[in-house]
């Protein structure tokens, strides 16, 4: 079974860091991009980052671009979001989630078929 | 940046049919990809590819996407279908993943 579990959540002041961790099992972790998604208090999805198998290829929302780091270690199956200068707008419960991604035909597809089930970042003063 | 643009909320009757659309500009160009969300849980994936359905969904839930809009269908729903609804694609011309704002699915 495909399990993704996400930690590291907590309460930290602005301009703080804190690193969420997502520890995946029940599929061969290294042949899968990986995203983190956002969801403020009573407000929608947000998509975060991405990172590609291999960790070679990153992507960002512009709202956390040059504060956010994605990363992953394929030897122990683990997935990072490192964030940096936090600010109140941070503040969601976090994500992760196992992707998938290819061509279809002329189109490139991209998609999350496995879902954590998340963890809490307060950003407070 | 590409914008998806979802009804705020949706009613509906038991054992009716909901539809809940995805608007964006030539949408039918892009694979679509929905997901369900109940209160105080994660999401879920209900259709990727505009119409295919995972393992373990309803047969009840189908998809579309033609022109400038997607359609999320949910036939003969049942009380148990009230959640938020997002629909997703890739903007792949700035390599973004890019969600609409949702909508909520009230079964009356």
């Amino acid at each position: 079974e495909v399990q993704l579990v996400e930690s590291g959540g907590g309460l930290v002041q602005p301009g703080g860091s804190l690193r969420l961790s997502c520890a995946a099992s029940g599929f061969t972790f290294s042949s899968y991009a990986m995203s983190w998604v956002r969801q403020a208090p009573g407000k929608g999805l947000e998509w975060v980052s991405a990172i590609s198998g291999s960790g070679g290829s990153t992507y960002y929302a512009d709202s956390v671009k040059g504060r956010f780091t994605i990363s992953r270690d394929n030897s122990k199956n683990t997935l990072y979001l490192q964030m940096n200068s936090l600010r109140a707008e941070d503040t969601a419960v976090y994500y992760c989630a196992k992707d998938s991604s290819g061509w279809r035909g002329m189109d490139y597809y991209y998609y999350m078929d496995v879902w954590g089930k998340g963890t809490t970042v307060t950003v407070s003063s | 940046s590409y914008v998806l643009t979802q009804p705020p909320s949706v009613s509906v009757a038991p054992g009716k049919t909901a539809r809940i659309t995805c608007g964006g500009n030539n949408i039918g160009s892009k694979s679509v990809h929905w997901y369900q969300q109940k209160p105080g849980q994660a999401p879920v994936l209900v259709i990727y590819y505009d119409s295919d359905r995972p393992s373990g969904i309803p047969e009840r839930f189908s998809g579309s996407n033609s022109g400038n809009t997607a359609t999320l269908t949910i036939s003969r729903v049942e009380a148990g279908d009230e959640a938020d609804y997002y629909c997703q694609v890739w903007d792949s011309s700035s390599d973004l993943v890019v969600f609409g704002g949702g909508t909520k699915l009230t079964v009356l």
